[in-house]
């Protein structure tokens, strides 16, 4: 069984600040995790993806999440917000190369506002 | 381009009455599946397909179907639809292998039933 919650369905931010967008998951086994970002009328893009090799991800726009398997935790982060952040974010799990690992669980998805 | 493409983007239908929602990639992937989004739940996973033939359920299947016949298309089917099912569905697609599970997105349906 797996899960993910995102804590916050809303964050707002002014440009400039530091972005964090929480996630934390739930696996049976090694899970590989991953966020995407869904702008308004449109479908969902991959930030990026953590798949067992390094536990600090770089993805796309300056956003980087980091693997904490102590902390259960896949937060997303981006040092500078900028206008064109603003969007819907979703963290997913999957079940990774242990089996299953086609199905995919969401989180609900966190509403990053940008303040000018 | 690479991409992968629904249709149609918009439909309001009447309770009861059939629909399809076709979905087609032109990447050669394998993999597709078939969510729907609501408020406040997220992405909920409704079917997906591991390759032409080969479907299975996710976490909110009933009152759908799907098929695949072929490798590019993986239409959603709604044989009764009922004003539950009125959400935004969305059709995705990625390539087999270990390190590939980065899905591609469809832009989306948005279904109303009345």
């Amino acid at each position: 069984a797996q899960s993910v919650t995102q804590l916050g369905s809303h964050v707002s931010v002014s440009e400039g600040a530091l972005v964090l967008l929480r996630c934390n998951y739930s696996s049976s086994v090694p899970p590989y995790l991953f966020w995407y970002v869904q702008y308004p009328n449109q479908g969902l893009q991959l930030l990026l993806k953590y798949t067992s090799a390094a536990t600090l991800v770089k993805g796309i726009n300056g956003f980087e999440a980091e693997f904490k398997k102590s902390e259960t935790s896949f937060h997303l982060t981006k040092p500078s917000a900028h206008m064109s952040d603003a969007a819907e974010y979703f963290c997913a799990v999957s079940p990774g190369l242990s089996g299953g690992y086609q199905k995919v669980t969401f989180g609900t998805g966190t509403k990053l506002q940008v303040i000018p | 381009e690479a991409q992968v493409t629904q249709n149609p983007r918009y439909l309001i239908t009447v309770t009861g009455k059939k629909l399809t929602v076709t979905c087609s990639q032109n990447m050669n992937h394998e993999y597709m599946s078939w969510y729907r989004q609501d408020p406040g739940l997220g992405l909920r996973q409704i079917y997906y397909s591991m390759n032409v033939e080969v479907t299975d359920k996710g976490d909110v299947p009933e009152g759908y179907k799907v098929s695949r016949k072929e490798k590019r298309n993986f239409p959603l089917i709604l044989e009764s639809p009922s004003p539950n099912q009125t959400s935004l569905y969305f059709c995705a697609s990625s390539p087999s292998g270990p390190y590939s599970y980065e899905q591609y997105f469809g832009p989306g349906t948005r279904l109303t039933v009345t």
